[in-house]
């Protein structure tokens, strides 16, 4: 069984810094893009990053270039997402997505339960 | 980095058809065989329901089906049932190698 478990949310002053992992276990993590996605309380899903199969190609949002960093150790099956800069704006619930593909990095089909992020004073 | 145009809400009766659209452009949706639908139910993680533009996963229901014409892409739900109240995103991937979401459709079951 596909699992993905985020860890490292929590409240962050504006302006701080903030950390995110996802576990993966039950598939070859090393064969598989993986996305961040995000959504704020009551609103829609937001795309994040994204980070391809053996971590050498990443792409961003534009909201993320600059402030967040996706990165990977396919050794320890484990997705990361660095913030920085946080802002009230990046306050929401950030989904660990595992995509279907090798190849092309579009489509997730098996999500975490989410980590939250509240940026707040 | 325009999010994709999707109606705020659709409404059906119970084993009636509905279809919800997904507006694009030349850079996303309809360039690329590259549109996704997900379904999160209240308080649920979003589901995959279709990818590449027409493709269901393992264990989705033949009453989801997705299709495209030009820059928009369309979800349908058949046999409509109290289920599938919900809300439906649609995503792309863009011609600026990301990923981008619809604005959501929140679909209610009469």
């Amino acid at each position: 069984e596909v699992q993905l478990v985020e860890s490292g949310g929590g409240l962050v002053q504006p302006g701080g810094s903030l950390t995110l992992s996802c576990a993966a276990s039950g598939f070859t993590f090393r064969s598989h893009w993986m996305h961040w996605v995000r959504q704020a309380p009551g609103k829609g899903l937001v795309w994040v990053s994204r980070i391809r199969s053996d971590g050498g190609y990443t792409s961003y949002a534009d909201f993320a270039k600059g402030r967040f960093t996706i990165s990977r150790d396919n050794a320890r099956n484990t997705l990361y997402l660095h913030m920085n800069s946080l802002g009230a704006e990046d306050s929401a619930v950030y989904y660990c997505v595992r995509d279907r593909s090798a190849i092309t990095g579009t489509a997730g089909d098996n999500w975490g339960q989410g980590a939250l992020v509240t940026v707040s004073s | 980095q325009s999010a994709l145009t999707q109606p705020a809400s659709v409404s059906g009766s119970p084993g009636q058809s509905i279809t919800i659209s997904c507006i694009g452009s030349t850079s996303d949706v309809g360039g690329y065989n590259y549109v996704s639908w997900y379904q999160q139910r209240p308080g649920k993680v979003p589901k995959l329901l279709i990818f590449e533009d027409s493709n269901r996963p393992s264990g989705i229901s033949d009453r989801f089906s997705g299709s495209k014409s030009g820059n928009t892409a369309s979800l349908t739900i058949s046999g409509l049932q109290a289920e599938d109240e919900a809300d439906y995103y649609c995503s792309s991937y863009t011609s600026s190698r990301i990923v981008v979401f619809g604005g959501g459709t929140k679909l209610t079951v009469l």
